[in-house]
């Protein structure tokens, strides 16, 4: 059973970058031809697609985000990771790492970042 | 403004069936076959109900089906129960540029 699991800073002050890690378990993160995917929700609102890396490292992003957004795969760790730059308020959500980009089967627990100083 | 328009809410009677509409355009939606459905109870991961317009995984129950029309695509959930009060996100490939967008959500109230 994959199990993904997010971790970072709860809080992050606004004009920093906001840094999280997803952590894969129950299978590796190289195999098979899966996207892997981050997805955030701010607080009573819905979903938000950010970006999505592949297996081979190959990239896409939301266009409203691209330009602050960098997401990597690390393999040797079966993480992968969100760089967020510049982040204002808005940034505020819980954020989700994923498997997969608009079919999703398996998603972390959610983390909650604040934006505040 | 979310990229696919749903009904903020939905309800009905345990035991009836509703739909919930996710209306797209033929960047999305209308052009690919590739529409997922979400359902998500308060403080919870969102979990995969359809994939691929009516698939379903593993596991979800035959009450909730999928399908499309159009620019349109709906998920209908019959035999209402308790447990499916949750709120709703559709979710489509919106092609090589946009990529991925969601529905702004539906919350389904059994009554």
């Amino acid at each position: 059973q994959v199990q993904l699991q997010e971790s970072g800073p709860g809080l992050v002050k606004p004009s920093q970058t906001l840094s999280l890690t997803c952590t894969v378990s129950g299978g590796s993160i190289s195999s098979g031809s899966y996207y892997w995917s981050w997805i955030r929700q701010p607080a009573g609102k819905g979903l938000e697609w950010i970006g999505r890396i592949n297996t081979s490292g190959s990239t896409n992003y939301n266009p409203s985000l691209k330009s602050r957004v960098t997401i990597s795969l690390d393999t040797s760790k079966n993480q992968f990771s969100l760089k967020l730059s510049s982040v204002t308020a808005a940034d505020t959500a819980v954020y989700y790492c994923a498997r997969g980009s608009f079919t999703c089967d398996y998603w972390g627990q959610g983390i909650l970042v604040t934006v505040s100083s | 403004q979310s990229a696919l328009t749903q009904p903020a809410s939905v309800s009905g009677s345990p035991g009836q069936s509703i739909t919930i509409s996710c209306t797209g355009t033929s960047s999305d939606v209308g052009s690919y076959n590739l529409v997922s459905w979400y359902q998500q109870h308060p403080g919870k991961a969102p979990k995969l109900m359809i994939y691929e317009g009516s698939k379903r995984p593993s596991g979800v129950s035959n009450r909730f089906s999928g399908s499309k029309s159009g620019n349109t695509a709906s998920l209908t959930i019959s035999g209402l129960q308790a447990e499916d009060e949750a709120d709703y996100y559709c979710c489509s490939y919106a092609g090589s540029n946009t990529f991925v967008v969601f529905g702004g959500g539906t919350k389904v109230t059994v009554l």
